[in-house]
């Protein structure tokens, strides 16, 4: 089954980009069996879908936050990343990332999530 | 896109039920038999309960039942247990490929 697993840095200054990245095992980044999506959870907060991404179809962002976000692959790593531009107190978070099957609407697989926050 | 809305909390004692409302809208719940509803302890990622309205992944409890009318979806835990108290949120697909989460309801065991 998928293993996914967040890592970055856990403090970034305001106007910056936070960069994270998901490794993935259990399954092939590039296999088209597969959509993966990053997630996050303001504390005390509710979940926010950022974006999703399929490898054969392109990716796919939440409308508030795609002028500022960016989800790509590195297969040789088996890995996904996520780039938030220009981030605010607002984007402090715990960011996921997360697996599915292609065709099953709902996430089974999930990272531990990630910790991120904006202050200076 | 809003939120999908849901009760901020609601409880129950040990054995009762309880059901948890999601309303959205003709776009997102109301359009699509993609709704899904996550469990999360404190500190823990989410957990899938319920996808496609109703359906039960493996190893989930037939004590939680999810179905749909309209713009809105419920989410049902008959004979609630101690272990069900947490955060519960659901999600819609709200078409292009975009999702929409729910603000979540904290579920309190008595």
């Amino acid at each position: 089954q998928l293993q996914l697993q967040e890592s970055g840095p856990g403090l970034v200054k305001p106007s910056e980009t936070l960069s994270l990245t998901c490794t993935v095992s259990g399954g092939s980044i590039s296999s088209t069996n597969y959509y993966w999506d990053w997630i996050r959870q303001p504390p005390g907060k509710g979940l926010e879908w950022i974006g999703s991404l399929y490898y054969s179809r392109g990716t796919y962002y939440n409308p508030s936050l795609k002028s500022r976000v960016a989800i790509s692959v590195d297969t040789s790593k088996n890995q996904i990343s996520l780039k938030l531009r220009s981030v605010t107190a607002a984007d402090t978070a715990v960011y996921y990332c997360a697996g599915e099957f292609l065709g099953v609407y709902a996430t089974t697989y999930w990272g531990l999530g990630t910790l991120v926050t904006v202050s200076s | 896109q809003s939120a999908l809305t849901q009760p901020r909390s609601v409880s129950g004692s040990p054995g009762q039920s309880v059901t948890i409302s999601c309303t959205g809208t003709s776009s997102d719940v109301g359009a699509y038999n993609y709704v899904s509803w996550y469990q999360q302890h404190p500190g823990k990622a989410p957990k899938l309960m319920i996808y496609d309205v109703s359906k039960r992944p493996s190893g989930v409890p037939d004590r939680f039942s999810g179905s749909k009318s309209g713009n809105t979806a419920s989410l049902t835990i008959s004979g609630l247990q101690a272990e069900d108290e947490a955060d519960y949120y659901c999600c819609s697909y709200a078409g292009s490929y975009t999702w929409l989460f729910g603000g979540g309801t904290k579920v309190t065991v008595l």
